[in-house]
């Protein structure tokens, strides 16, 4: 079982629709990153975050560390929201980043 | 700011032979990571370093070797490159690790290794 989980894995959704992603984790963790991987491949990091709720334009990203879960919203979702989202928690014996698969989004006009 | 810079973009090795992917980055970051993507799978820490002189294995290291000369280089060295080694490498660098204040993860572009 991987020690970072993310669902769906693959999703698909229409223009304008709200997406959730979630990240579950077995692991103590102290934050937690959201990145974008763009259909070229160029990984942007989008969020860390340790508690609470961050929002960025139609990104919201929140954390309970407690309850070992994340989530990531795209409100009013476009085209170019299309890429895989990647959670990765700081955990483990030596602190690194702990990457879940992925979640593969495709948003259709 | 060019941020993380990683060559060569492609690159593809007999078994065998060794090749070496640059990474630079020039935002004066502490810490710098190598990563392999493969399909389906997470990223991959390979090696880590915490700053000029430290280095330290991460999840998969076997295969690889890494130096930290400068704050700025972190450079992957693959010795008798195996077919096992055909990935999607990636260099990071963070200002710290962990719930440090704004800590921004920048990553390279990747550089794609095929070895056949």
């Amino acid at each position: 079982k991987n020690e970072v989980e993310q669902s769906p894995q693959n999703l698909t959704a229409q223009e304008g629709e709200f997406i959730t992603i979630n990240c579950s984790y077995s692991v103590g963790i102290s934050a937690l990153h959201w990145l974008q991987q763009h259909p070229g491949g160029g990984i942007v990091s989008l969020f860390m975050l340790s508690s609470g709720k961050k929002k960025h334009g139609r990104l919201i990203a929140t954390i309970n560390i407690q309850e070992k879960h994340s989530s990531l919203h795209i409100t009013a979702s476009h085209p170019r929201d299309s890429a895989v989202y990647i959670c990765g928690g700081y955990g483990g014996s030596q602190g690194n980043l702990i990457f879940g698969k992925g979640t593969k989004l495709s948003v259709k006009p | 700011n060019a941020g993380v810079t990683q060559t060569p973009k492609f690159r593809i090795l007999k078994i065998g032979q060794s090749m070496t992917l640059q990474c630079t980055q020039d935002m004066n970051h502490n810490y710098m990571y190598w990563y392999r993507q493969d399909p389906g799978m997470g990223l991959k820490l390979i090696y880590y370093s915490v700053g000029a002189g430290i280095t330290d294995k991460g999840e998969v290291p076997n295969g690889y070797n890494v130096s930290r000369s400068t704050t700025e280089d972190f450079p992957l060295r693959l010795e008798l490159a195996a077919p096992s080694q055909t990935s999607v490498y990636f260099c990071a660098s963070s200002y710290a690790q962990g719930a440090l204040g704004a800590n921004v993860l920048t990553f390279g572009a990747g550089s794609r290794l095929t070895v056949l």
